[in-house]
């Protein structure tokens, strides 16, 4: 079975731009989440998709936003780029999200914000 | 509300020692447990996880754990280390009913020869 996979892997944008990131999720997969990991603050959760309706957010501004499509390919925006938001955005998956189950996650994509 | 925290950021050792790293939690609610590991330029791949049953969890590459619950600790643990285990490691909380990992800050894991 092919596991989680992210694009792009890599991702340069200057301050103010937006950017758009998608992952795709292991077949038969329907809960995505993301994450951002940066050396400062570690990893934190951004938000969980599942059947298309964000079901769990984390404590980040509007700027991010994510969507979920009917095939469970999810896809995060981040609008106004900041030089902080410069991170390893990783996506992970499961089947239903619930507490049993595993995330696995995808290689990332690394973001830098000059 | 939840946290991690493992005690020691970097650990060296030398190859085929044993190794231990801490991770400690503190939570109202009941949590499952986990330890992942990221290797360089790469995302995280599950380790071990503990959800109910024995303390003593084994995972792959001859990683176990233990899970403690009057100390709320699940200390990640390998008897013979070898140069490929070099990487970070990740202890991580999930409340039972949700959904968001929460996770420890990291350790890093460097085995030399």
């Amino acid at each position: 079975k092919a596991g989680v996979t992210q694009t792009p892997r890599y991702l340069i944008k200057t301050r103010g731009q937006q950017v758009t990131l998608s992952c795709s999720p292991i077949s038969g997969h329907r809960s995505v989440s993301w994450y951002q990991q940066t050396p400062g603050q570690g990893l934190q959760f951004l938000f969980e998709y599942f059947s298309e309706t964000q079901r769990n957010k984390g404590n980040f501004p509007g700027r991010f936003s994510g969507r979920q499509f009917s095939n469970s390919r999810s896809e995060m925006n981040v609008s106004t780029l900041e030089l902080g938001d410069s991170a390893l955005y990783l996506c992970a998956s499961s089947g239903t999200g619930g507490f049993q189950e595993t995330q696995y996650f995808g290689p990332g994509t690394r973001l830098l914000v000059l | 509300a939840q946290s991690v925290t493992q005690l020691d950021s970097q650990v060296p050792v030398f190859e085929e020692a044993p190794v231990e790293l801490r991770c400690n939690y503190s939570s109202s609610v009941s949590v499952y447990l986990f330890w992942y590991v990221q290797y360089p330029n790469q995302g995280l791949q599950l380790l071990l996880k503990y959800l109910s049953g024995s303390t003593l969890v084994k995972g792959i590459n001859g990683f176990e754990a233990e899970f403690n619950k009057s100390q709320t600790s699940f200390h990640l643990r390998k008897p013979s280390v070898h140069i490929s285990d070099t990487a970070e490691y990740f202890c991580a909380v999930l409340p039972q009913a949700g959904t968001a990992l929460i996770f420890g800050k990291g350790t890093t894991l460097s085995v030399s020869s």
